[in-house]
């Protein structure tokens, strides 16, 4: 499967704060995504980016697809306790899914 | 609808071992695709079918061994359970029209010891 390199791999994040997680590739995809996993659930499509360059918002994220279609970063702006959980960002090759070891989000009290 | 169900919800097999996972969509979708997910890891893929009769492995499809009867069925079959592969096994479909992403629904996965 693809390579894809996830950072940080866990994050602490106080009630509030802006967050970033990104990802990287040694191979140029076409379409990155980012999933996001609940406890006990299957993962959820967050967002879905399709053009190098792109910025597109969900909401309080946002994610933007690399220049050069190798990287791309998430943002979660004014955390809330429902976003703990596992970020996945995935690649889209030949219909099938690669994913990222995921960042796990967990909020201090 | 009910999306992607998966039964059963946990399992505890010993080594050698059989069972079968089973997943079901009424969707209508025409791709399904198994992943396992080991802890601290993401989704590798299994198997994958692209329609009714047609299969096709995944990056790590050792061990196991898929059929797709039905479009509504792709049921996972593990003939010789090994503790290698305790994992939490989770069930996906999506709609493919052409070339292009179309979003991957998953199911609430199956929770699988092997001791």
């Amino acid at each position: 499967g693809q390579q894809l390199n996830q950072s940080p791999q866990s994050m602490f994040i106080q009630e509030g704060e802006d967050v970033s997680m990104n990802c990287t590739s040694s191979s140029i995809f076409n379409t990155w995504l980012w999933y996001k996993q609940d406890p006990g659930e299957g993962p959820v499509l967050l967002i879905a980016l399709y053009k190098a360059g792109e910025l597109t918002s969900n909401g309080r994220l946002t994610a933007q697809f690399g220049i050069t279609r190798k990287d791309s970063f998430l943002n979660i702006s004014a955390s809330i306790p429902s976003d703990v959980g596992i970020y996945f960002c995935a690649v889209h090759n030949d219909y099938k899914l690669s994913f990222g070891a995921g960042t796990t989000v967990t909020v201090r009290a | 609808n009910a999306g992607v169900t998966q039964t059963p919800k946990f399992r505890i097999l010993k080594i050698g071992q059989s069972m079968t996972l089973q997943c079901t969509q009424d969707m209508n979708h025409n791709y399904m695709y198994w992943y396992r997910q080991d802890p601290g890891m993401g989704l590798k893929l299994i198997y994958y079918s692209v329609g009714a009769g047609i299969t096709d492995k995944g990056e790590v499809p050792n061990g196991y061994n898929v059929s797709r009867s039905t479009t509504e069925d792709f049921p996972l079959r593990l003939e010789l359970a090994a503790p290698s592969q305790t994992s939490v096994y989770f069930c996906a479909s999506s709609y493919e029209a052409s070339g292009g992403y179309n979003e991957q629904f998953f199911g609430p996965g199956t929770r699988l010891t092997v001791l």
